[in-house]
């Protein structure tokens, strides 16, 4: 299975700013997506991070608030603008596995906004 | 859009086994998926079943597919305390985005 890492593992931010959140996989694989987990929820897909180009997004997520980078096959980032306490959740990546019927998670981020 | 249902919550007995259900609506899936989060942690593949396979054991676990009532189940034989966690049901569809349940909250007691 892929080892995957997430940074911060935990943050506590102030409304209005931003937060870069990164996943790294210890192994190239094609696909990589981002959720979100709401307090007390099931997990949402905000978007397939796509290799060189830009991110595909769910319904009622944009990319000017969750803006995504993915640079190469192995690491993507996740970024939370403008915050408001909304934003508070469990953000966490996952990926395709070497098996392409596998999807692993990372550790996720929890992030508090006040 | 794929909607998928479970029970909220379980308590079951030390020893016992557990079943967890799920429901889902999207015909065209490929693959359902059972993954445990325990708290403050990530997310734990446990098992996947390919939709035209109608059962798949694993050690403790025994995944049961009826594919055409659109009814997934798992059970946890012997359940022990570490089994503790939320479990979550997820199918996944030709795009490769899995969409999740609710979660089931097991409780297991002494």
């Amino acid at each position: 299975s892929a080892v995957i890492s997430q940074k911060p593992s935990r943050d506590i931010c102030q409304r209005g700013t931003s937060l870069t959140i990164q996943c790294q996989v210890d192994s190239q694989v094609t696909m990589m997506f981002w959720y979100r987990q709401q307090p007390g929820q099931s997990l949402t897909l905000i978007a397939t991070a796509n290799q060189g180009s830009e991110a595909t997004y769910e319904s009622g997520f944009v990319i000017d608030k969750f803006p995504i980078s993915r640079p190469n096959l192995t690491f993507s980032t996740l970024t939370v603008s403008n915050m408001s306490p909304e934003d508070s959740s469990i953000y966490l990546c996952s990926v395709e596995g070497l098996a392409v019927n596998e999807q692993f998670f990372g550790p996720g981020t929890r992030l508090t906004v006040l | 859009g794929e909607d998928v249902e479970q029970s909220l919550f379980l308590s079951v007995r030390e020893g016992d086994s557990s079943v967890i259900n799920c429901t889902y609506t999207d015909s065209s899936s490929t693959y359902l998926y059972w993954y445990k989060q325990e708290p403050g942690a990530g997310l734990q593949l446990l098992t996947y079943i390919f939709s035209n396979m109608d059962m798949k054991q694993d050690q403790r676990l025994t995944v049961l597919l009826n594919k055409k009532d659109k009814h997934l189940s798992l059970r946890i034989a012997d359940t022990q305390t570490g089994d503790s966690a939320i479990y979550f049901c997820a199918e996944r569809g030709d795009d490769y985005k899995l969409s999740f349940g609710a979660g089931t909250t097991v409780t297991v007691r002494a």
